[in-house]
């Protein structure tokens, strides 16, 4: 049984537009969630992080939405760059239980120029 | 560039091969895992050391064997692995296993593995 789940397998944005990625999230001791976004041939990177006392992080051109009664969170990214393409992965873990991520299927987002 | 290094990239080896994989951090973390890749599927997670302890080991098969030696490396140990175990292994590090504030785990670009 998927935790977390990406039900967007590929988004295609044109340059400058948003971009939204979204993920959905089935258990509910999940207090502390992650973006990561990955090229080909490389490891996950680090994006931006949420803990569940809050419903928005912004960090330049990415902020996370949690909606938590919804068990949902979103990454909006704008304006979208070309160099934005990758394979997008949301992650999530419970606090004080071992740091472990529980990760999404992955979207992958296309940049248009 | 990544601050957890993985070597090799790239790895062949035959079913009755042992190898090694390698990753190193200097970023003084204190946490260390191992997570497996297969192809258009998200990481998984395989074993996780905290202070140079084998904190967890999510039921990974014996035919590999995690090592840290020190609090910057972590080796993951192959021997006799099926044509299945072909996968991308990530190694990522974090500053603890039990922040009072999780931190985000930082990986490697992972080495490459095919099982002929």
């Amino acid at each position: 049984d998927q935790q977390v789940k990406q039900n967007s397998p590929s988004l295609s944005v044109q340059e400058g537009r948003i971009s939204i990625l979204n993920c959905d999230y089935t258990n509910s001791m999940f207090d502390y969630f992650l973006w990561y976004k990955k090229y080909p041939a490389e490891g996950p990177t680090f994006l931006i992080s949420i803990s569940s006392i809050k419903d928005k992080n912004e960090d330049g051109r990415f902020t996370v939405f949690l909606n938590k009664s919804a068990k949902h969170l979103s990454l909006h990214i704008v304006p979208s760059q070309p160099g934005d393409s990758a394979v997008y992965f949301c992650a999530a873990s419970v606090r004080n239980a071992g740091n472990m991520l529980t990760f999404g299927g992955g979207t992958r987002l296309m940049v248009k120029p | 560039d990544t601050e957890v290094t993985q070597t090799p990239k790239h790895l062949v080896m035959g079913m009755t091969n042992k190898k090694s994989l390698k990753c190193e951090q200097h970023m003084g973390h204190r946490a260390m895992y191992w997570y497996k890749q297969k192809a258009k599927k998200p990481p998984e997670l395989m074993f996780v050391y905290s202070y140079e302890k084998l904190s967890i080991n999510e039921s990974v098969p014996s035919r590999f064997s995690p090592e840290c030696p020190n609090s910057s490396l972590l080796n993951l140990h192959l021997h006799a692995l099926q044509p299945e175990d072909s996968a991308l292994y990530l190694c990522a590090s974090s500053q603890g296993q039990r922040d009072r504030y999780n931190s985000p785990l930082h990986f490697g670009n992972g080495t490459r593995l095919t099982v002929t």
